[in-house]
């Protein structure tokens, strides 16, 4: 166990919709990372926050967007979903600073159908 | 920007045998580099990292990575695989010092042949 919470598992929703996955970091962690994994683009990051803001930036699309709030979990909420964005997004958290070790939270799995 | 390629996306080693995973990386700033594990349906484990303390870098599992330089390579290597070794492995580089953002391989499937 990593210690960094995802909910929910799985989510099954439809074209079109909106949905929001959320990250509980380990207790401590500063920094928040999200993730998306999927057969044809692999593990691409999409963002960062460390400690409510944003740090960096990826390959996110502006239908999607994040934020960390002052409790530390963070949201990822994808918008105007379309078949493509069915994928495995998972959520890292680290100490932040110079700490370059992340781990990693067992992933929400999202179908778009 | 950094990369790093993982050559070969299926491996199949025989129990008992050794094991070695390729990945060599892009970069031009000393890297950090990371070996990664999905089991399936898991989320990814931290094997072993580089972050220029030693080129000779141990991790969890029995498995060990080598930083070379002069060839840009960052191999995984464990001397005798374990069925429960069966998994996805995943080199990854980060960025400059102080921004952690992984850019991950394309992974390598690793199956043990009992």
């Amino acid at each position: 166990d990593s210690g960094v919470t995802q909910t929910p598992k799985h989510l099954i929703t439809a074209t079109g919709q909106r949905v929001t996955l959320r990250c509980s970091p380990r207790s401590g962690d500063l920094s928040v990372y999200w993730y998306q994994q999927s057969l044809d683009q692999g593990l691409q990051f999409l963002i960062q926050y460390y400690n409510g803001e944003e740090r960096a930036k990826g390959n996110i699309l502006e239908r999607f967007s994040a934020q960390q709030f002052p409790d530390l979990h963070s949201e990822l909420n994808l918008s105007s979903l379309e078949l493509g964005d069915s994928a495995l997004y998972f959520c890292a958290s680290s100490v932040g600073g110079d700490s370059t070790e992340a781990f990693f939270g067992q992933g929400t799995r999202l179908t778009v159908v | 920007a950094q990369s790093v390629t993982q050559l070969g996306s299926h491996v199949s080693v025989s129990e008992g045998a050794l094991v070695l995973l390729r990945c060599n990386y892009s970069s031009s700033v000393p890297p950090y580099l990371f070996w990664y594990v999905q089991y399936p349906n898991q989320g990814l484990q931290l094997l072993l990292k580089y972050t220029s303390a030693a080129t000779l870098v141990k991790g969890i599992n029995g498995f060990e990575a080598e930083f070379k330089k002069s060839e840009t390579s960052f191999h995984l290597t464990k001397p005798s695989a374990h069925m429960s070794d069966a998994a996805e492995y995943f080199c990854a580089v980060s960025d400059n010092f102080g921004n952690e953002k992984l850019t991950f391989g394309t992974g390598t499937r690793l199956t043990i042949i009992p």
